[in-house]
């Protein structure tokens, strides 16, 4: 199985930041990779897929890239709404597996 | 609108096996594979295999081999995943997914105690 590894587990950080979330795949899985934000008590939402695509209606403070092995997910200004549960996840190939996440919290 | 709509909640037994329904609407349901993903309390999310409705093919992560049958239902747009012989390990929201990975349902919880 495909291993992804997240960092950091949590990072804390104020409205207006610029933030950065990482995700490493033990395998090559191309561009396949997507980023899902969870709040408590709900399911996730898909922000980005294929590493770099913005869903419908995700607002444009998120983008994804991909340098080299890493893939980072980037909120550009951080607002309160913002605050949740970050998870990549490959689809590279079967079983899809997911980052164990990143709590991101209001400093 | 486009909508996974999930059965309720269930307590089980360990032992006993659990199906939860997860109805379409708002789509061609035969266009789309779906997917199961499961979350433990304060956990991370974890994937358990994928149904396509048209034929019922199924790919299952290898960890469920075994106990879990996902299955669909054309004429209601609704797709089933049962798992069986259930532990207090299983106890987790249980989501169906369409593919692309959206939408979501809205989850059932799933407790497994004695």
């Amino acid at each position: 199985d495909i291993q992804m590894t997240q960092s950091p587990s949590t990072l804390s950080a104020s409205v207006g930041a610029r933030v950065n979330i990482t995700c490493r795949a033990s395998q090559t899985i191309d561009t396949w990779l997507a980023w899902y934000q969870q709040k408590p008590g709900k399911a996730p939402k898909l922000l980005i897929y294929k590493t770099s695509y913005l869903e419908i209606g995700v607002p444009s403070r998120f983008s994804g890239s991909l340098s080299g092995t890493e893939f980072t997910l980037t909120i550009s200004s951080l607002q309160p709404d913002d605050f949740a549960i970050y998870y990549c996840q490959q689809y590279n190939s079967y079983p899809y597996t997911f980052g164990q996440g990143t709590r991101l919290e209001i400093k | 609108q486009v909508q996974l709509v999930q059965s309720g909640a269930e307590v089980k037994k360990p032992g006993a096996s659990v199906k939860v329904s997860c109805k379409a609407s708002g789509f061609p349901f035969t266009t789309y594979f779906f997917h199961w993903v499961r979350q433990a309390p304060g956990q991370g999310l974890e994937w358990m295999g994928i149904i396509n409705p048209t034929d019922v093919t199924t790919t299952y992560a290898q960890k469920f081999q075994g106990r879990v049958t996902m299955t669909s239902d054309t004429s209601t747009t609704t797709v089933y995943m049962e798992l069986s012989n259930l532990t207090s390990e299983d106890t987790a929201v249980y989501y169906c997914v369409r593919a692309g990975f959206d939408p979501w349902g809205q989850g059932t919880l799933v407790t497994v105690s004695s």
